[in-house]
């Protein structure tokens, strides 16, 4: 399994745009890249996940240059409700179950 | 709802009781997974059911026990628990067998062992 490595915290003004960035240097052929929200004593959630290029959906968008080994969730106009924890994970389960090991996250502060 | 629910949401026990944490998905999902998440500590996967088959196991004290009964639905077993085993305890559910992985995780369940 890659191991990915990012900011342990952030901190981000009401109405700014955050980019946070993943570095995975060892990804796999077969890897895709996902991102996860987590706030405190809930479980992760799902936000976004891509292979290669970029990635939009209504929360968030995805960046992922074309050597792969690293990307970038890119969350416009961050409001208050999106101070959490974002965890970049890397792997491929075509083979069966996955086994992903998460990282310390990326705290992002978001500040009035 | 998240499509995976656990219960209960809170659970207090002494350290000579016996529990159960149960969850259950609702999205046809074949793995399930337990997780634990320690203050200040990133997730730690527990146990990972594939097809209702146990396939991991990350050196988790016997004092935890997990059990699938069905695709659906996945227990956690506790018995004579320490303090330290205070934590978040999350469940969660992918399909296995594609490459575009996703998982989803339940709210988890509050467990202090006094």
């Amino acid at each position: 399994l890659a191991k990915t490595t990012q900011p342990i915290s952030m901190d981000s003004y009401e109405g700014q745009e955050v980019n946070i960035t993943c570095s995975h240097n060892n990804i796999a052929t077969n890897d895709y890249i996902t991102w996860y929200q987590q706030f405190p004593s809930q479980g992760p959630r799902f936000i976004i996940q891509g292979y290669k290029t970029k990635v939009t959906n209504e929360v968030a968008s995805l960046f992922i240059p074309a050597d792969r080994k690293s990307s970038t969730l890119s969350l416009p106009r961050v409001s208050l409700s999106d101070t959490a924890v974002y965890y970049c994970l890397v792997g491929d389960s075509s083979g069966g179950y996955q086994k992903v090991t998460f990282g310390t996250g990326t705290k992002l502060q978001v500040i009035p | 709802e998240t499509g995976v629910t656990q219960t209960p949401r809170h659970l207090v026990m002494g350290m000579t009781n016996k529990k159960s944490l149960k969850c259950e998905q609702h999205l046809g999902h074949n793995a399930m997974y337990w997780y634990k998440q320690s203050a200040k500590k990133p997730l730690e996967l527990m146990f990972v059911y594939s097809l209702e088959e146990r396939v991991e196991n990350n050196s988790v004290p016997s004092r935890f026990s997990p059990e699938c009964p069905n695709s659906s639905h996945l227990f956690l077993h506790l018995h004579t628990l320490q303090p330290e085993d205070s934590a978040l305890y999350l469940c969660a559910s992918s399909q296995a067998g594609t490459a575009n992985y996703g998982y989803t995780f339940g709210s988890g369940t509050r467990l202090t062992v006094v």
